[in-house]
């Protein structure tokens, strides 16, 4: 159980495009769901926080505008990435948490952006 | 706010020894404790956490962490390392709000040598 899917894998864009990535929970209901941002051999970093029903809630420094995340079902969050640039080549991953008061997230397995 | 502190970058082991990878946690409360395993270019697999009572957790693929409140730390073992170990091992910090974010270490790679 607790399996969480993203769609695509890997990427290759042109810069200017925009990118959607989906999260989604294949055996469970997540009513919190985040986004990370990993670069090449560092830790994870938080982008935002995604609650279904509501708007995403952004760590600082994340551009909102830039960055849209829609939660529209318990079991789908999506970013976009708009207006990319080479600059926002990463690798983006998602996870969710099961219901209020559970404590765990599980992770998908990433999207590999490259912007051209 | 909560910090978590890996200060092995780099750990090297010789398959069939033993492991431990240290992890030290700052934060005000008691701590929501986790270790996670990520291969190249994959999602994060949750090993075991920590949430409250015995304070040696047991998780998958025959790993172990203990919470250690007076020393802040929580770090992961293994009696036997295999080849397959080979990773980036994260340690992460729950955040006691609605929101229960995650803050992750920096990480630590491990190398299994044959």
């Amino acid at each position: 159980g607790a399996v969480v899917s993203q769609h695509p894998s890997w990427v290759i864009c042109k810069s200017g495009t925009s990118v959607k990535i989906e999260c989604r929970s294949l055996d469970f209901q997540a009513t919190t769901m985040f986004w990370y941002r990993q670069f090449p051999k560092q830790s994870l970093m938080l982008m935002a926080t995604s609650n279904e029903g509501s708007k995403a809630t952004y760590e600082q420094g994340v551009e909102k505008d830039k960055f849209l995340i829609n939660h529209a079902s318990l079991t789908l969050s999506t970013l976009t990435v708009t207006s990319a640039h080479p600059e926002d080549s990463s690798f983006y991953i998602c996870s969710a948490r099961v219901g209020a008061g559970k404590e765990t997230q599980y992770f998908g397995p990433g999207t590999r952006l490259l912007v051209l | 706010a909560q910090s978590v502190t890996q200060p092995d970058i780099h750990i090297t082991v010789s398959e069939g020894a033993s492991l431990e990878l240290r992890c030290n946690y700052s934060y005000g409360a008691t701590p929501y404790l986790f270790w996670y395993v990520q291969s190249p270019g994959q999602g994060l697999q949750l090993l075991l956490k920590y949430f409250s009572g015995d304070t040696l957790v047991q998780g998958i693929k025959g790993f172990e962490a203990e919470f250690k409140r007076s020393q802040s730390s929580f770090n992961l073992r293994k009696p036997s390392v295999h080849w397959s170990d080979a990773a980036e091992y994260f340690c992460a910090v729950g955040a006691s709000g609605s929101a229960r974010q995650l803050t992750f270490g920096s990480g630590t790679q491990l190398t299994v040598l044959p």
